[in-house]
């Protein structure tokens, strides 16, 4: 089985500041990780994934991610907030192979910035 | 990136009708796209995998007979809400799955569409 947990319901940061979504992971043999974002009433975007290679991700309008094998994370980072980054955000794993192909989302972590 | 439409955006129906939405991969072929509901301020929920020229795959204790689903073609699926009720209430989301680049599809990412509001009143 595999599950994602994202521990913050809610994330507050000023603009400007540095931001981070935590989550952590936990899946049989290696993992598929992503990261998307959801704005309201709107599908998901997606914005990095982590398949091999550098633990460092960088992805969409300045996000990035590190994935740190020993503490089965991968948190979102992004060095300076924007107001336009409040949204909903939603890790997302799967088995790098086998048939379950399906993704497991956390629960989501609603990110507001404050201007 | 790969774009997936969804259509329509919002309906609202009675109570008893059945409600059909459509999921289009444009720029990339999908043999396999996925169901998902999300309910106000929670994840989202798988509802059903569906593959090109066979049949879906459901979760447990989502009825195959009331969301009926079709995967025509290698850009299109359906998903059908029979007699839909007020339960049924909710924002559907869809997922393509692009294979990427390697023979293996390794690099496979699911792309997803804006989703549609369904009320049924």
């Amino acid at each position: 089985a595999q599950s994602v947990a994202q521990p913050e319901d809610q994330v507050n940061v000023a603009e400007g500041n540095p931001l981070t979504v935590k989550c952590t992971y936990s899946v049989s043999g290696n993992p598929y990780l992503f990261w998307y974002v959801q704005y309201p009433n709107r599908g998901l975007q997606f914005l990095l994934k982590y398949i091999t290679g550098d633990n460092l991700v960088k992805g969409s309008y300045g996000f990035e991610a590190e994935f740190n094998k020993s503490q089965t994370s991968f948190h979102l980072k992004k060095p300076s907030a924007l107001v336009s980054d409040s949204a909903l955000y939603f890790c997302a794993v799967r088995r790098y192979s086998g048939s379950a192909r399906q993704l497991t989302f956390g629960s989501g972590t609603q990110l507001t910035v404050l201007p | 990136g790969a774009v997936v439409s969804q259509h329509p955006s919002w309906v609202i129906c009675k109570s008893g009708t059945s409600v059909k939405i459509e999921c289009r991969s444009l720029d990339f072929q999908a043999t396999t796209m996925f169901w998902y509901r999300q309910f106000p301020k929670q994840s989202l929920m798988l509802m059903a995998t569906s593959n090109e020229g066979s049949k879906a795959t459901y979760e447990q204790g989502v009825e195959k007979d009331k969301f009926l689903i079709n995967h025509a073609s290698l850009t299109l699926s359906t998903l059908t809400v029979t007699s839909a009720h007020p339960e049924d209430s909710s924002f559907y989301i869809c997922s393509a799955r692009d294979l990427g680049t390697l023979p293996s599809g390794a690099t496979d990412t699911q792309y997803f569409g804006p989703g549609t509001r369904l009320t049924v009143l």
